[in-house]
């Protein structure tokens, strides 16, 4: 089915562990994002990329490597994990920074960083 | 740099009844975007509502509309005739430039409603 999915569902990893979230989508698109919330933040952008190899920073993105070889996957990879990046992840996707169009999340990953 | 301020944490509406969630946000620009997100359980962000803010007039979708004052930096969203299937998190979010630099897309801290039976 056409659409963004995101895997795993849930994580559970030790801090210092390498960890990767993975994002793909059906549509094209040519950006995409990573969010993560955390209660009384609501979402804040991590990074975000506008077209395969080409990616930019968020508000938060100090912990965390992205990379976009193929326009429809973008993993995010946490390279040494740590408590504070315990959250909800989620991928979203647009086909393009107007405004008018829809941004579409994914379901989320849940992690949890021991 | 933009912020999205949502002052109510947590609401709660009876059914059928209207319930009006608020946000503000700061900006320097004059051309950006605004929506409502809607989440529920399943941890979905759902689209509920968007508005240009070049438009004067309030956006509306069925049951939902929102009061954009451009100069007040105000963006509430009311929900009429409430449903139970309107219980969730709802989210304010900002979408326009960046400071001279890209766009950026800022989210509020976000409200849980309640509607009760």
């Amino acid at each position: 089915d056409a659409g963004i999915t995101q895997s795993p569902r849930y994580k559970i990893t030790e801090t210092g562990r390498q960890v990767t979230l993975m994002c793909h989508q059906t549509w094209s698109h040519s950006y995409m994002f990573w969010y993560r919330q955390d209660l009384g933040h609501g979402l804040r952008l991590i990074y975000y990329s506008a077209a395969a190899d080409i990616t930019d920073k968020g508000e938060v993105p100090d912990g965390y490597v992205v990379s976009r070889s193929k326009t429809e996957n973008f993993p995010l990879t946490l390279e040494s994990a740590t408590r504070s990046q315990t959250s909800v992840y989620f991928c979203a996707s647009r086909r393009s920074l107007a405004g008018a169009d829809t941004q579409y999340f994914g379901p989320g990953t849940r992690l949890t960083v021991l | 740099a933009q912020t999205v301020t949502q002052s109510q944490p947590e609401m709660s509406v009876q059914e059928a009844e209207t319930v009006t969630l608020s946000c503000t946000y700061d900006t320097s620009e004059s051309n950006y975007y605004l929506f409502w997100y809607k989440q529920p359980p399943s941890r979905q962000m759902i689209l509920v509502i968007r508005q240009e803010a070049y438009k004067q007039q309030n956006a509306t979708e069925n049951r939902f509309s929102v009061n954009f004052q451009k100069a007040a930096k105000s963006f509430s969203l009311k929900i009429s005739d409430s449903q139970l299937g309107d219980t969730a998190m709802y989210f304010c979010a900002f979408f326009g430039p960046r400071d001279n630099y890209g766009q950026n897309f800022v989210f509020g801290p976000g409200t849980r409603l309640s509607v009760l039976p």
